[in-house]
């Protein structure tokens, strides 16, 4: 059974600072790796899928890289700022699996 | 679009009671998944609905929870009777292909007491 571990569980930064949040899986027969945000009392929403022929995804200051074989992967958030603060979600869609398997999340917040 | 659309956002009830969670997903998505997070336990997969027909249950906890897809329009995910370890947030998302491009609902509290 696949299973997906984030760490941090919890990370509080200052403003401006660059940050690295973790996910590993343990089955690397996957389709899909996905970054999803969630905000308190909200649903998720997705940030970065990358699939499992990539290497790495951006979108603006976030970058996630994906490395299949060692089942790591890791969402770079350059420039933090106080609206970043959420929890973020990994999640990995594993070939013979109906859909997501999610991680725990970290939970970040970014102070002023 | 107005996005996945779950109803209602907050919902209380006693013990014993049947609760009925409401889902509407996008226009056009062909899979439906729902999903209960806990603090102890995260984000797990219910049951989930391809071209409203149900694909994998196996996580459905026990037969006191049902779903149904009558159309693809519309789903609900039944609670018959609750009890107070029914208690999380329950999400619906739908997406276009199964393991693409999820759309998540706002999500259902439910608290049993």
């Amino acid at each position: 059974k696949q299973e997906v571990t984030q760490i941090p569980a919890a990370l509080s930064v200052p403003e401006g600072e660059n940050l690295v949040l973790n996910c590993s899986f343990t089955d690397s027969a996957i389709y899909n790796l996905q970054w999803f945000r969630q905000d308190p009392g909200k649903g998720l929403t997705s940030l970065l899928l990358i699939q499992s022929s990539q290497r790495e995804q951006t979108s603006g200051r976030l970058n996630a890289s994906l490395d299949k074989s060692s089942g790591r992967s890791t969402l770079y958030i350059a420039a933090s700022q106080p609206g970043d603060s959420a929890t973020y979600l990994c999640a990995v869609y594993v070939v013979g699996y109906s859909t997501l398997t999610f991680g725990k999340g970290t939970m970040l917040l970014v102070s002023p | 679009d107005a996005g996945v659309i779950q109803s209602p956002r907050h919902e209380v009830t006693e013990m014993g009671q049947e609760v009925t969670l409401r889902c509407k997903p996008i226009s056009g998505h062909n899979s439906l998944f729902w999903y209960r997070q806990t603090m102890m336990r995260g984000l797990e997969l219910l049951i989930y609905f391809n071209n409203n027909v149900p694909i994998d249950d196996s996580g459905m906890p026990e037969d006191r929870f049902s779903a149904k897809m009558p159309n693809a329009s519309f789903s609900t995910l039944k609670i018959q009777p609750s009890e107070p370890r029914d208690s999380a947030v329950y999400f619906c998302a739908s997406s276009l292909r199964g393991n693409y491009g999820y759309t998540f609902g706002s999500g259902t509290r439910l608290t049993v007491v």
